[in-house]
């Protein structure tokens, strides 16, 4: 089983759509939960941070279940300019604090 | 401020040649992370800095991968001999101390295609 899991679409929708990714991770030990944005053939960025309260950052939302050992991200009101691949993001799987697992990421691509 | 940079962009080389991959970190930050990319996958960890030490090196194939930060700041990874399954990219990452330190900031990575 793979340490972060996520689906790996693609995800095809329309402007203006809603869409949400999740991402399940293996070790319940995990400490911090990102998500990071990588555009075709470019770095990849981060998103945002994942707290277990869940937060919002303009049209994303980020929320974390630990009981579940799942994440997901939400995005509202698609734009074209959302297109990328989303990747999930654990820290602490190796007991480094320093140290983030990637998943192998989820492709969006918003239709005009 | 400038970002990660990483040299080549991209590299052609035969299998069983030597490669050399080279990346400065932002000013200031301690941290740095060697990263390999294969398509359709997520960044894997090669080797990890503090300074110029390499705490985490257990993902380094070393009977073929070195690397060194010798001053604790550029760092260059080698591969010798490049094997055709090493084509891939390899990312450059660092990240500051304090409260940002798992926020990762990543250079333009460097494209190898072994042949």
């Amino acid at each position: 089983r793979k340490e972060v899991e996520q689906d790996p679409g693609p995800f095809n929708v329309p402007e203006g759509a809603t869409v949400a990714f999740n991402c399940t991770y293996s070790n319940s030990a995990s400490q911090s939960f990102f998500w990071y944005r990588q555009d075709c053939r470019k770095e990849p960025k981060l998103l945002m941070s994942v707290y277990s309260s869940g937060n919002e950052d303009g049209r994303f939302t980020a929320q974390l279940n630990r009981a579940s050992q799942y994440i997901s991200l939400l995005i509202r009101d698609s734009k074209l300019s959302d297109s990328a691949t989303y990747l999930c993001v654990v820290n602490g799987l190796s007991g480094s604090a320093r140290q983030l697992t990637f998943g192998s990421g989820t492709q969006l691509t918003v239709l005009p | 401020e400038a970002g990660v940079v990483q040299s080549p962009r991209y590299k052609i080389i035969e299998k069983k040649q030597p490669v050399a991959f080279w990346c400065n970190p932002i000013s200031g930050h301690n941290t740095l992370y060697w990263y390999r990319q294969n398509l359709g996958q997520g960044p894997e960890l090669l080797i990890r800095y503090e300074n110029e030490e390499a705490v985490d090196d257990s993902q380094l194939p070393k009977d073929r991968f070195s690397a060194e930060r010798l001053k604790g700041v550029d760092s260059t990874l080698k591969i010798q001999p490049a094997e055709l399954g090493d084509s891939a990219v390899y990312l450059c990452a660092s990240s500051g101390p304090g409260l940002n330190a798992y926020e990762q900031y990543f250079g333009p990575g460097t494209r190898l295609t072994v042949t």
